[in-house]
């Protein structure tokens, strides 16, 4: 059975520091693609970055280039994500989520992980 | 960045009926669109991919239908675990994005 287990959200102020990590298993992780995807309370979906197998290219939404950090470590089945520079407008249930075969689309996700930016 | 835009927002009907739902592209994805269903308090689920492929398990009354600017999600026959939120994504261009939603409610 796919697994994911999102971690590491919570109640950061504006300009902070936050790390999601997602805990993969029941799937070959060192050979799939990974994402982050977002969901504002009450808003639709937004898709926030991706990685490769192999971690050797990322790709990020315009609105957190430069910001966030996507990375993973395959010895440890573990997709993470570094957000930096934080702003309320980052405020979202943040989800890991696996490409399905070499598409991206996502056919596994994780429950998800609140991240609340708030003075 | 391709624009997806779905129709309607809100789509009231009953169970047993059948549910149309819409999803244009700012310009061509060709098929490389996909549908998600997301229940309260739920992460997504994919339902449909490249258009026309139905996910893992996915009952066969959901079937997916366009390419290029156009693509429709049908759904046959409602059944009550059916009202939810529909998102449909492309996956033809990065960044890759979402439509807004349609929510499917019992009228």
């Amino acid at each position: 059975e796919v697994l994911l287990l999102e971690s590491g959200g919570g109640l950061v102020q504006p300009g902070g520091s936050l790390r999601l990590s997602c805990a993969a298993s029941g799937f070959t992780f060192s050979s799939s693609g990974m994402s982050w995807v977002r969901q504002a309370p009450g808003k639709g979906l937004e898709w926030v970055s991706s990685i490769t197998p192999t971690g050797a290219t990322t790709y990020y939404a315009d609105s957190v280039k430069g910001r966030f950090t996507i990375s993973r470590d395959n010895s440890k089945n573990t997709l993470y994500l570094q957000m930096n520079s934080l702003r309320g407008e980052d405020t979202a249930v943040y989800y890991c989520a696996k490409r399905c075969d070499s598409s991206n689309f996502f056919d596994y996700w994780g429950q998800g992980t609140l991240v609340t930016v708030s003075s | 960045e391709i624009v997806l835009t779905q129709s309607p927002a809100t789509l009231s009907l009953s169970p047993g009926e059948r549910a149309t739902l819409s999803c244009r592209a700012s310009q061509s994805v060709s098929s490389y669109l996909a549908w998600y269903q997301q229940k309260p308090g739920q992460a997504p689920r994919l339902l449909v991919y490249d258009a026309s492929n139905r996910a893992t398990a996915i009952p066969p009354r959901f079937s997916g239908s366009g390419s290029g600017t156009d693509f429709t999600l049908t759904v046959s026959s409602l059944e009550p675990e059916d009202f939810a939120v529909y998102y449909c994504q492309q996956r033809s261009t990065w960044p890759l994005t979402f439509g807004g939603g349609t929510k499917v409610e019992i009228k």
